[in-house]
């Protein structure tokens, strides 16, 4: 596709229930990012991808957090026993990595998570 | 690491106003520094960026930012502020060659007329 794709757009969830999340991001681009979107919490990074190298995820805010990304393209970010303070917007993005001076992040339009 | 501090979560001005929206960054090498607006119910865009060549830096929509390597600053201006720029900005930074990206917690800019 022409940018970042999110699904879903819109995720209510119980307590307690695990949720996933996933990016495609822009084709070619090697670097792909997940960050959280709180009210006054501005963009928390969780996790960053970089082509085959070990992912950086010490964003990660608990252990009931984890993403993965297949095959250098679509990332999933899991939630495991969804906690209420996990509501919050998250925003996946990607780059081509060409190594800082060229980084422009290109962003999905995010999952709206709430936990009831 | 490399950090941002954007001081003022919240910053108002007259249409026709200047706008100044500050950042500050802490990176242990030279880091390259962006700044992202997120319009009303839209994702976050690429306003400009840092990346050297010259520290004052021009984007999108009349934006323009300079670096100051002594003040670790790189704030973003705009000589007269117009109503469609009501939107929350962010400054960003990533370090040497990694492209991670850290964000500021955001300013959201008001325009009254």
């Amino acid at each position: 596709g022409a940018g970042v794709s999110q699904s879903p757009s819109n995720k209510v969830t119980e307590k307690g229930k695990d949720v996933e999340l996933r990016c495609d991001p822009i084709s070619g681009h090697t670097a792909l990012y997940w960050y959280r979107q709180s009210l006054g919490q501005g963009l928390e990074f969780l996790i960053y991808f970089q082509g085959n190298s070990a992912p950086d995820k010490s964003g990660l805010p608990s252990d009931r957090f984890s993403a993965e990304r297949t095959g250098g393209s679509v990332s999933t970010l899991t939630i495991q026993r969804t906690q209420q303070e996990d509501s919050a917007v998250y925003l996946c993005a990607s780059s081509l990595a060409s190594g800082g001076w060229n980084t422009e992040a290109f962003f999905g339009q995010g999952t709206r998570l709430t936990v009831v | 690491a490399q950090s941002v501090t954007q001081l003022g979560s919240h910053v108002s001005v007259s249409e026709g106003a200047l706008v100044l929206l500050r950042c500050n960054y802490s990176s242990s090498v030279p880091p390259y520094l962006f700044w992202y607006v997120q319009y009303p119910n839209q994702g976050l865009q690429l306003l400009l960026k840092y990346t050297s060549a010259a520290t004052l830096v021009k984007g999108i929509n009349g934006f323009e930012a300079e670096f100051k390597k002594s003040e670790t600053s790189f704030h973003l201006t705009k000589p007269s502020a117009h109503m469609s720029d009501a939107a929350e900005y962010f400054c960003a930074v990533s370090e040497g060659n990694t492209d991670k990206l850290i964000f500021g917690t955001g300013t959201r800019l008001q325009v009254f007329p």
